[in-house]
């Protein structure tokens, strides 16, 4: 089963920031937070992944809190191409499963 | 470009056929992996393969089998298709994680119907 939460949908207007949020209160010292995205009729797509410190790429920031009971990826100014399903997954690093456990995500939906 | 590639975009056989889904991965990837998705469950791993001859059942491995002979290429086998094997297969790969990278590149996906 996956060990994240994450709300099922969530609206964004064209150009402002889109924060999704995740849960995942179970997780453990040496595991990572990972984000993968899916656009309609594609493979998922790896944006981000961070341990404890904030991350922040060419594709989006991740905000990891404290206690790494929860996250966000924050896409500063999303764009309709930015329209997907979100996943936010747990795993272990270096030595840990190879396997990543996909949950249900959330639908994003980018309104012009 | 990296690239993960599938043998078909759609596939369509009928029950009781045996079916191969290819995967072919270009960049020298240890592991590999089938999922299937499906609405309303998301992907599940079915088998993956982390070397050569080598593999591990996902969470879903039952009517299927898989094949590693060469390192790039990974075969998914349905000996013998029933309609509730109709789905979307994603193929990917990846490197062995170090210090928590562990990028899994995925193919297009190949949507099978069994009728």
């Amino acid at each position: 089963d996956a060990k994240t939460t994450q709300p099922p949908s969530m609206d964004c207007a064209e150009g402002r920031a889109a924060n999704l949020p995740c849960n995942h209160s179970t997780i453990s010292g040496n595991e990572y937070v990972y984000w993968y995205r899916q656009i309609h009729s594609q493979g998922p797509q790896y944006i981000i992944h961070g341990l404890k410190n904030n991350e922040t790429n060419e594709m989006a920031s991740l905000i990891i809190t404290e206690d790494r009971k929860s996250s966000t990826l924050i896409l500063p100014h999303a764009t309709l191409r930015d329209t997907a399903v979100y996943y936010c997954i747990v795993r272990g690093g270096a030595g840990g499963s190879e396997k990543l456990v996909f949950g249900k995500g959330t639908k994003l939906t980018v309104n012009p | 470009d990296v690239k993960v590639t599938q043998s078909s975009r759609y596939l369509v056989k009928r029950t009781g056929e045996k079916v191969f889904l290819e995967c072919v991965q270009d960049m020298d990837h240890e592991n590999m992996f089938w999922y299937r998705q499906d609405p309303g469950l998301g992907l599940r791993l079915i088998y993956f393969s982390y070397d050569v001859k080598m593999k591990e059942k996902g969470d879903i491995p039952e009517g299927y089998s898989v094949s590693r002979e060469k390192k790039e290429r990974f075969s998914l086998i349905l000996e013998s298709a029933s309609t509730n094997q109709t789905s979307m297969y994603l193929c990917a790969s990846s490197s062995p994680a170090r210090q928590g990278y562990n990028e899994q590149f995925f193919g297009p996906g190949t949507r099978l119907t069994v009728l």
